[in-house]
């Protein structure tokens, strides 16, 4: 079964304490991103990469930091979180060739 | 640029009316796909479609259907005889070479 899977799937956590959220994906796909939901601004997307070793920066990239060592794994680094980074987070994988496209069940993140 | 727009914000209507949803989109791209997206209360992303760029088709699924129509740069989505568990949020998307962008959404709410 086709999957993407995001941890942690809830957190709160403090201004300034470095977290990392965990994406993984089975469908070896080459492109992977990440997006926040905020309400009225609909999702947004952080970074995304097209490949191992491949990544660009989205459309609110700032405070993230993104890797893709592996095809496999894409996590999201906020190195130092700020209540503004609070939101709803999804990764996605997809090919690149055919558009299938498959979202993660999405992580709450709540920075005090 | 690319850009999702979706006008309507919220719907709300009576169960057994039809309803559609309004999806227009820009893009330079000549090869792109479009989605639909329903994002129920739970908060995760159910895929509903997937459109390529040269599939100008509409394509009906029990209830649901789609109107693609490259003309007018729209993606429309028509929910027949709606029902109460078809209250969501609904977001429209489109993905380019690289980027995937999404509408703000609209929330959709069903009646008994």
């Amino acid at each position: 079964e086709a999957q993407v899977t995001q941890n942690p799937r809830y957190l709160i956590t403090v201004t300034g304490k470095k977290l990392t959220v965990t994406c993984s994906q089975n469908m070896n796909h080459e492109y992977m991103s990440w997006y926040r939901q905020d309400p009225g601004l609909g999702l947004r997307q952080i970074y995304y990469s097209m490949n191992v070793e491949v990544t660009d920066k989205g459309d609110v990239p700032e405070g993230y930091k993104v890797s893709r060592k592996e095809k496999r794994n894409f996590p999201l680094i906020l190195e130092s979180p700020s209540p503004n980074q609070t939101s709803l987070y999804f990764c996605a994988a997809g090919s690149r060739d055919t558009g299938e496209l498959f979202f993660g069940e999405g992580s709450r993140l709540t920075v005090l | 640029a690319q850009k999702v727009t979706q006008a309507q914000t919220e719907i709300s209507v009576v169960e057994k009316e039809d309803v559609t949803l309004d999806c227009v989109y820009e893009t330079r791209d000549t090869t792109y796909y479009l989605f639909w997206y329903k994002q129920p209360p739970s908060g995760e992303l159910v895929f509903l479609i997937r459109r390529n760029s040269f599939d100008e088709q509409n394509e009906i699924s029990g209830r649901y259907s789609w109107n693609f129509q490259k003309s007018t740069s729209s993606f429309n989505f028509t929910i027949t005889a709606s029902q109460v568990v078809d209250s969501a949020v609904y977001f429209c998307a489109l993905k380019g070479a690289q980027k995937l962008v999404f509408g703000q959404g609209t929330r959709l709410t069903i009646n008994p």
